[in-house]
């Protein structure tokens, strides 16, 4: 268990909306993943993060913005939900150093449900 | 990042030993094999990884045949709290770290 939280843990919202969803973690890991978990599909990452202010697109971006400004927080925006956006989303994070092999650790989810 | 195949469901008798297959053909020499498992409603968890030598922790073994086109993982004494979807996976470290992409995995019914 790495310290990691999610806010909300579910959340109900209409199409067209903006979602933030929040990642919290307190092990000063460095590296923040976001993925979506859809039935059929797995894991999909989102968005990442190296670093404060340091952010990349995953496999699924389109849709979704990302901010590190401090190292605990990591913050997934849905600019304008869409019910194909209906999903559960897992953070993670990853205490690896400069590559090589290491482990991620997840936090519980939150469960997005757009209408 | 090399794609796995795995089964699509098992059962396995609490008590007893489960075995999950999972067959990485098109590994390089460069990418190891992880294995995490989700149990329903929660996140995704570790358990295991290695690059062609057989592993050990405390939740389980893992063994990588000598070509690495396919691995095993083992659960020596299956509770019925091991009921979960296990995913196998092969990746090869980056600067950005590591990134998990997940396949449909196994789902595995323990049983009392």
């Amino acid at each position: 268990d790495a310290g990691i939280t999610q806010s909300p843990r579910h959340k109900v919202t209409e199409t067209g909306t903006p979602v933030t969803l929040r990642c919290h973690q307190t092990e000063n890991h460095r590296y923040m993943y976001w993925y979506r978990q859809d039935p059929g599909h797995g894991l999909r990452l989102i968005h990442y993060s190296y670093g404060v202010k340091d952010t990349d697109k995953g496999e699924v971006s389109d849709g979704y913005s990302v901010s590190r400004s401090k190292t605990e927080d990591f913050l997934l925006t849905l600019e304008s939900a869409t019910s194909s956006q209906t999903s559960v989303y897992f953070c993670a994070t990853d205490d690896s150093g400069t590559g090589g092999v290491e482990t991620q650790y997840f936090g519980p989810g939150t469960r997005l449900l757009v209408l | 990042d090399a794609k796995t195949t795995q089964p699509t469901s098992m059962d396995c008798a609490e008590g007893r030993a489960a075995n999950l297959p999972c067959n990485h053909s098109t590994i390089s020499g460069n990418e190891y094999v992880y294995w995490y498992r989700q149990i329903h409603s929660q996140g995704p968890q570790y358990i295991i990884h290695g690059l062609k030598n057989n592993e050990t922790n405390e939740m389980a073994s893992l063994i990588i045949t000598e070509d690495r086109k396919s691995s095993t993982l083992i659960l020596p004494h299956a509770t019925l709290r091991d009921t979960a979807v296990y995913y196998c996976i092969v990746l090869s470290g980056g600067w950005a770290g590591n990134m998990l992409t997940f396949g449909g995995g196994t789902r595995l019914m323990v049983k009392p």
